[in-house]
């Protein structure tokens, strides 16, 4: 079964930092891993995917790093802004046919 | 392209009814997948399912609780008798394969709240 560990748990910064959101998982046979954010009472929205081919994948202030054989994943943003604050989760999906795992995520909180 | 589209986005239910919750998967997505989320706490895998076929249903409760993907259709999530504990937000996601290799996307979720 796979386990899906984040760190931070919860993180409060002022506008304007650079972040770094962990996670780790122990099934490396993975496909690919997926980020999420979550806003309070609302859904999912899916942020990168990085297949295990690649070793990271970028969209706009986000980058996420994978390295599968250590059962790790990063997620950089830059220049943090109010707008950022949510809940944010990684998912590496298991192998073969299940479903997502989620671990408890990091709560993010920027300050203007 | 809509998405993953679940209703009712809010629903409220007695003690002792039923309770509906329809999922439909993006265009050219068939493999489904319902997740529950009390509040204040993480996701929580419920039920995996096919076109007509359960393939995973280890996160579900054995009683009052059943899931459906018919040929033609949404998928429904389906609770018997509720109970205030059953007071959630239920997600649905869909991917277009089984193996995870494209993907997830998630809809906005049910608020079910049990009065």
């Amino acid at each position: 079964k796979q386990e899906v560990t984040q760190i931070p748990a919860a993180l409060s910064v002022p506008e304007g930092e650079n972040l770094v959101l962990n996670c780790s998982f122990t099934d490396s046979a993975i496909y690919n891993l997926q980020w999420f954010r979550q806003d309070p009472g609302k859904g999912l929205t899916s942020l990168l995917l990085i297949q295990s081919s690649q070793r990271e994948q970028t969209s706009g202030r986000l980058n996420a790093s994978l390295d599968k054989s250590s059962g790790r994943s990063t997620l950089y943003i830059a220049a943090s802004q109010p707008g950022d604050s949510a809940t944010y989760l990684c998912a590496p999906p298991p192998p073969g046919r299940r479903a997502l795992t989620f671990g408890s995520g990091t709560r993010l909180q920027v300050q203007p | 392209n809509a998405g993953v589209m679940q209703n009712p986005r809010h629903l409220v239910r007695r003690r002792g009814q039923e309770a509906r919750l329809r999922c439909s998967p993006m265009k050219g997505h068939s493999h489904v997948y319902w997740y529950r989320q009390l509040p204040e706490e993480g996701l929580k895998f419920m039920v995996y399912l096919q076109k007509e076929n359960i393939i995973d249903e280890s996160g579900m409760p054995k009683e009052r609780f059943s899931a459906e993907f018919p040929k033609e259709g949404p998928s429904i999530l389906r609770i018997q008798q509720v109970v205030r504990g059953d007071s959630a937000a239920y997600f649905c996601a869909s991917s277009p394969t089984g193996e995870g290799n494209y993907g997830y996307t998630f809809g906005s979720g049910t608020r079910l709240t049990v009065v």
